[in-house]
């Protein structure tokens, strides 16, 4: 079946652009998250929405950085005024529930701010 | 603050050796333990979880880890590994009061010689 979608799957921009990751969950489920993975270091959680609750932004690493869930279900990162630190694989999972429901991983999508 | 550590960072073994990668935790309270494997060119699965129970986990593919609370620790085992055991091994935990909140360990590379 059709698992989680994130587009686009690579990204190049120069240094001070605004870009937009997409993600799309699996249908019905009703978690979704977004990690980054910087080289050498571990999944870093960034934000997790769940129904139409108020998204758990406490990941987000400064005000650059924002997410959206349109009705319930499609997702977008968006940063603003990128810098070369910014430079990761951004990772979607999505989940069933809240309650601990194992993650659904999308592929990513490798951001590189020139 | 809370933490995933997994101490290797890259395991190389023969075709059928044991394996054993270590995870170790810092959260004082009531956790969930999850181990992930990302093959290469492939998002990230879940392998096992932990959530209450038998401490002793079995997974996917032959995979088993044991959760021993006095030492924090979950780490994943396989009795004899294979070529196509070749992987990212990630451990993360989810403290229970916080079902949003997963926390990554760096990850171990797995390299099976055929």
């Amino acid at each position: 079946g059709a698992g989680v979608s994130q587009s686009p799957s690579n990204k190049v921009t120069e240094k001070g652009k605004d870009v937009e990751l997409r993600c799309d969950p699996i249908s019905g489920h009703t978690a979704l998250y977004w990690y980054r993975q910087s080289l050498g270091q571990g999944l870093e959680f960034l934000i997790y929405f769940q129904g139409n609750s108020a998204p758990d932004k406490s990941g987000l690493p400064s005000d650059r950085f924002s997410a959206e869930r349109t009705g319930g279900s499609v997702s977008t990162l968006t940063i603003q005024r990128t810098q070369q630190e910014d430079s990761a694989v951004y990772l979607c999972a999505s989940s069933q529930d809240s309650s601990n429901q194992p993650q659904h991983f999308g592929d990513g999508t490798r951001l590189s701010i020139l | 603050a809370q933490s995933v550590s997994q101490h290797n960072h890259h395991v190389i073994l023969s075709e059928a050796a044991s394996l054993e990668l270590g995870c170790n935790y810092s959260y004082g309270g009531t956790v969930n333990l999850f181990w992930y494997v990302q093959y290469p060119g492939q998002h990230l699965q879940l392998l096992l979880k932990y959530f209450s129970g038998d401490p002793l986990v079995k997974g996917i593919k032959g995979f088993e880890a044991e959760f021993i609370k006095s030492k924090f620790s979950f780490n994943l085992r396989k009795p004899s590994v294979q070529w196509s055991d070749t992987a990212e091994y990630f451990c993360a935990v989810t403290p229970y009061s916080s079902a949003s909140k997963i926390i990554f360990g760096s990850g171990t590379r797995l390299s099976i010689r055929p």
